[in-house]
C-alpha cells in the first residue's frame, strides 16, 4: 500500500492564481480531511469527509473548496491565492471518523506570493 | 468547547535522560486523546492513544502517556530519550460526539549530545 499520497511536494503560487491539491489514499478509508499547518498554530482542519458525496468544512474552510467523488481522492482547491495561504497542508485518511488512527501524506509546501 | 494546550512550545534534553512533553486538554464531554509525532519535513504518524480503560497507555518507540482525569492532562513521557527521537509532538483530543480532532500547537523535543 501507498499509503496515503500527496501531489505536488512543492508549490509556489501568485497572488490570484487557482490551484488543486491532490490527494489519494488506497486504503479504502472513508474518513479524509484536509490541514493546514503553521508554525506555533498546530493543525487547522479545513474541510473533511465522511464518505464519497460527502463534504463539511472545518475551522478554516474559507477559500478552499473539496470534493469527494470517489472514495480515494479528495483534491482540495484554491479558489485565489492569497498570502495568508502559505502554509504546509496535510490531507489525512482514517477508517472512520471515530477514534481511529488518522494516517498522514508528506505534505505540500504551499507559498503564495 | 473543547481545547489542546501544550505547555511548552520547546523542551532540550540530553541524550538518555528522561523527558516528560506535557499536555492539557478542556472538555465538558468524554474525549479521546491521542499523541502523534512529526519528524522533520514528514508526515505526521500516531505514537500513542486513549480511547477508554487503563489510564496508562503505551506507544510506538518507547513512548507511554497517562490520563489523568481529575487534571485533565495527557503527559507523554520516556525514560531515555535518543538522538532519534528529535522531532515535533502533538496531542490531540476528540469528542465522543464528533469527527474533529483539536490539535495543540505543538512541542519541539531538541535532544542535545
Amino acid at each position: 500500500n501507498a499509503g496515503v499520497t500527496q501531489t505536488p511536494k512543492f508549490q509556489v503560487l501568485k497572488t490570484g492564481q487557482s490551484m488543486t491539491l491532490q490527494c489519494a489514499q488506497d486504503m479504502n478509508h472513508e474518513y479524509m480531511s484536509w490541514y493546514r499547518q503553521d508554525p506555533g498554530m498546530g493543525l487547522r482542519l479545513i474541510h473533511y469527509s465522511v464518505g464519497a458525496g460527502i463534504t463539511d468544512q472545518g475551522e478554516v474552510p474559507n477559500g478552499y473548496n473539496v470534493s469527494r467523488s470517489t472514495t480515494e481522492d479528495f483534491p482540495l482547491r484554491l479558489l485565489s491565492a492569497a498570502p495568508s495561504q502559505t502554509s504546509v497542508y496535510f490531507c489525512a485518511s482514517s477508517l472512520a471518523g471515530g477514534p481511529d488512527t488518522q494516517y498522514f501524506g508528506p505534505g505540500t509546501r504551499l507559498t503564495v506570493l | 468547547a473543547q481545547s489542546v494546550t501544550q505547555l511548552d512550545s520547546q523542551v532540550p534534553v540530553f541524550e538518555e535522560a528522561p523527558v516528560e512533553l506535557r499536555c492539557n486538554y478542556s472538555s465538558s464531554v468524554s474525549v479521546y486523546l491521542f499523541w502523534y509525532v512529526q519528524y522533520p519535513n514528514q508526515g505526521l504518524q500516531l505514537l500513542l492513544k486513549y480511547l477508554s480503560g487503563s489510564t496508562l497507555v503505551k506507544g510506538i518507540n518507547g513512548f507511554e502517556a497517562e490520563f489523568n482525569k481529575s487534571q485533565t492532562s495527557f503527559h507523554l513521557r520516556k525514560p531515555s530519550v535518543h538522538i532519534s527521537d528529535t522531532a515535533e509532538y502533538f496531542c490531540a483530543s476528540r469528542a465522543d460526539s464528533n469527527y474533529q480532532l483539536i490539535w495543540g500547537a505543538g512541542t519541539k523535543l531538541i535532544i542535545k549530545p
